[in-house]
């Protein structure tokens, strides 16, 4: 069974530009999560998406939204770069969208922001 | 505010030694605790887990220990060997939602 895949490994943008990352989750899966990993705050959670509803969504600004599609993969835009936007953006996926169940993470999105 | 916090941020152990990280929660409503281990270049995989009804979760050389009053768990990993060399993450949920609050990390390296 393939992994969850994430494009592109890497981006990289100017202050001010948009940028969209992408997310494909394991094969079943109904539930994909995004975090924002930095060294200063760690792996921050982003929101998460079942079914094409969005479920949670953590506290983060407007700039950073999302959606998924009815094959459950998922897209997430940020608007309005900022500096402090460069992190690696992680997706996570399982089967049942439940806490309990496996989350199977991506390699991640390295964003750099100039 | 930070909801989960780990210690220590680093961690030096000799091969075949005991590796110990902790993490500490105050949210008493969190019910579901992961520990997730990250390589350079990897995201995280899911460890192990606990929840708060049992005390204690072993899985080969990984084993969780959970102290609900004092709202506590940790992470024991006995027989360290090079290969868990990596970045360790815990975590907490609540409600059996897929948001999860993590740790700050522990960088280990296990010397040969």
């Amino acid at each position: 069974k393939a992994g969850v895949t994430q494009t592109p490994r890497y981006l990289i943008k100017t202050r001010g530009q948009q940028v969209t990352l992408s997310c494909s989750p394991i094969s079943g899966h109904r539930s994909v999560s995004w975090y924002q990993q930095t060294p200063g705050q760690g792996l921050q959670f982003l929101f998460e998406y079942f079914s094409e509803t969005q479920r949670n969504k953590g506290n983060f600004p407007g700039r950073f939204s999302g959606r998924q599609f009815s094959n459950s993969r998922s897209e997430m835009n940020v608007s309005t770069l900022e500096l402090g936007d460069s992190a690696l953006y992680l997706c996570a996926s399982s089967s049942g969208g439940t806490s309990t169940d496996t989350q199977y993470f991506g390699p991640g999105t390295r964003l750099t922001v100039l | 505010q930070q909801q989960v916090k780990q210690s220590p941020q680093s961690l030096i152990v000799q091969k075949g030694g005991i590796s110990i990280i902790n993490c500490a929660y105050e949210n008493t409503a969190f019910d579901y605790f992961p520990w997730y281990q990250q390589f350079p270049g990897k995201g995280p995989a899911l460890l192990i887990a606990i929840r708060p009804d049992v005390s204690e979760k072993k899985e080969g050389r990984f084993t969780i220990s959970f102290n609900k009053s004092a709202k506590q768990f940790s992470l024991h990993i006995m027989d360290s060997q090079p290969g868990d060399s990596a970045t360790y993450f815990c975590a907490a949920s609540k409600g059996n939602f897929n948001k999860f609050y993590f740790g700050s990390g522990t960088k280990l390296n296990v010397k040969p």
